[in-house]
């Protein structure tokens, strides 16, 4: 079956340090997104990507960077964590067109902490 | 500023009866709307949605409705069951750009 996954689930690291979160699917689509979810602020969009070697910012950006080398991955990298950055992220696919590009499936969450 | 509004964090509903969550938008520009149910700890799963041409759209046991003069949906579940207690978000796109989310809705439904 078709699906999209992340890892690691959990990630503790320090403030300054590099992090990588991985983000792949299976389903063959187009349009991938990182969104961070965080108590009071729902789903935010820091980018997303319309197919190979496309990236855009979202509304969340700064400090974050993503590349899209292949149709299936597409990690987020935090250039230099800060506590800021502690939250919940969630990565999204869709297939293009104008209907099925709004249902996105998630992924199951990375737990994302920063000391 | 936000054009996603869900002005209420919290809902509790008694099981068998209806569950209604409303959401706002601002801008005028969007013309599909979508729901999206969470469970702790998973990914938010699309629901149901619809489009600004509609004025309902029902699946089962959910029905969305648009109030375009009032830029107003509301997502009805009837009977409300105990494993529809979830975080719901209303999302909403204009054109191919990417969808806005609300804040989110945390239902809870009481046997």
């Amino acid at each position: 079956d078709a699906e999209i996954t992340q890892s690691p689930r959990h990630k503790i690291t320090e403030t300054g340090r590099q992090v990588t979160l991985a983000c792949h699917q299976t389903w063959n689509h187009n349009n991938m997104f990182w969104y961070r979810q965080d108590l009071g602020h729902g789903l935010r969009l820091i980018h997303y990507s319309y197919g190979v070697q496309d990236t855009n910012k979202g509304e969340v950006s700064d400090g974050y960077s993503v590349s899209r080398s292949n149709t299936e991955d597409l990690p987020l990298t935090l250039e230099s964590a800060a506590s800021s950055q502690t939250s919940v992220y969630f990565c999204a696919s869709s297939d293009s067109g104008r209907i099925s590009y709004n249902e996105q499936f998630f992924g199951p969450g990375t737990r994302l902490t920063v000391l | 500023d936000q054009q996603v509004k869900q002005n209420s964090p919290s809902l509790s509903v008694q099981e068998g009866r209806i569950s209604i969550l409303n959401c706002d938008y601002t801008n005028s520009m969007f013309d599909y709307f979508l729901w999206y149910k969470k469970y702790p700890a998973e990914g938010p799963t699309f629901l149901i949605s619809i489009s600004s041409i509609k004025d309902k759209n029902e699946d089962g046991r959910f029905t969305v409705f648009l109030n375009k003069s009032a830029k107003h949906l509301s997502l009805h579940i009837v009977p409300s069951q105990p494993g529809d207690s979830a975080v719901y978000f209303c999302a909403a796109s204009s054109g191919n750009t990417p969808l806005v989310f609300g804040k989110g809705t945390r239902l809870s439904v009481i046997a």
